[in-house]
């Protein structure tokens, strides 16, 4: 098993750019999670998903939309990027919720600029 | 609203010794307790997890105590090794909520 992928794993994007970043996960895990860990501070939950079709807005979800058409895949979406968005973003999965560990891919760095 | 705090930020050792991490968090109402690695430039793995029914957990040269009612949960890491570097996270999960609160960690060193 790969486990939890995200790509890219780096990006430079201009302010009021978009993107999508890339989450997926092969181990059939139901629960998804978007997190960002900005310098010095702990991981703040921006999204989660409890399964295909089923998504809830986390801590800090102001700038981003996410999606999940598929239990493997649960990209999250910068519309118009801000200098506020540069970070390192971590995608997680669990099999059923923060009850159980939950697996990290080995985040995105974003800088936006 | 639930805050984790780890204190130390950083700490430093000799190789072989054993060593303690601290997390305490402000709502004993927890679900349950995270304890998770970072390598620089990585993503987290996770070390242990401690249930709100559980006193400690143990995995090799590890063991996690939690105590709900002081609001704490230790780290013990024995005959520390070089390999063992790297920042230590704790995470609570509250009832009710789907979210984990993550302290900003302990960045350890172990000196050879």
């Amino acid at each position: 098993n790969a486990g939890v992928t995200q790509t890219p794993k780096f990006r430079i994007l201009k302010i009021g750019q978009s993107m999508t970043l890339q989450c997926a996960q092969d181990m059939n895990h139901n629960y998804m999670y978007w997190y960002r860990q900005d310098p010095g501070m702990g991981l703040k939950l921006i999204y989660y998903s409890v399964g295909a079709g089923i998504t809830d807005k986390g801590e800090v979800p102001n700038g981003y939309n996410v999606s999940r058409s598929t239990t493997e895949d649960f990209p999250l979406r910068l519309e118009l990027a801000a200098p506020s968005q540069t970070s390192v973003y971590f995608c997680a999965s669990s099999r059923q919720g923060a009850q159980e560990t939950q697996y990290f891919g080995p985040g995105t760095r974003l800088l936006v600029l | 609203k639930q805050e984790v705090t780890q204190i130390p930020a950083a700490l430093s050792v000799p190789e072989g010794e054993n060593l303690v991490l601290n997390c305490s968090f402000t709502d004993s109402a927890i679900y349950n307790l995270q304890w998770f690695r970072q390598d620089p430039g990585k993503g987290l793995t996770s070390l242990l997890l401690i249930q709100s029914s559980q006193r400690e957990q143990t995995s090799g040269r590890l063991n996690a105590s939690l105590d709900k009612s002081s609001g704490r949960s230790t780290l013990y890491i024995a005959a520390s090794q070089p390999g063992d570097s790297a920042t230590y996270l704790c995470a609570v999960r509250d009832f009710g909520n789907e979210k984990l609160t993550f302290g900003t960690g302990t960045r350890l060193t172990i000196i050879p």
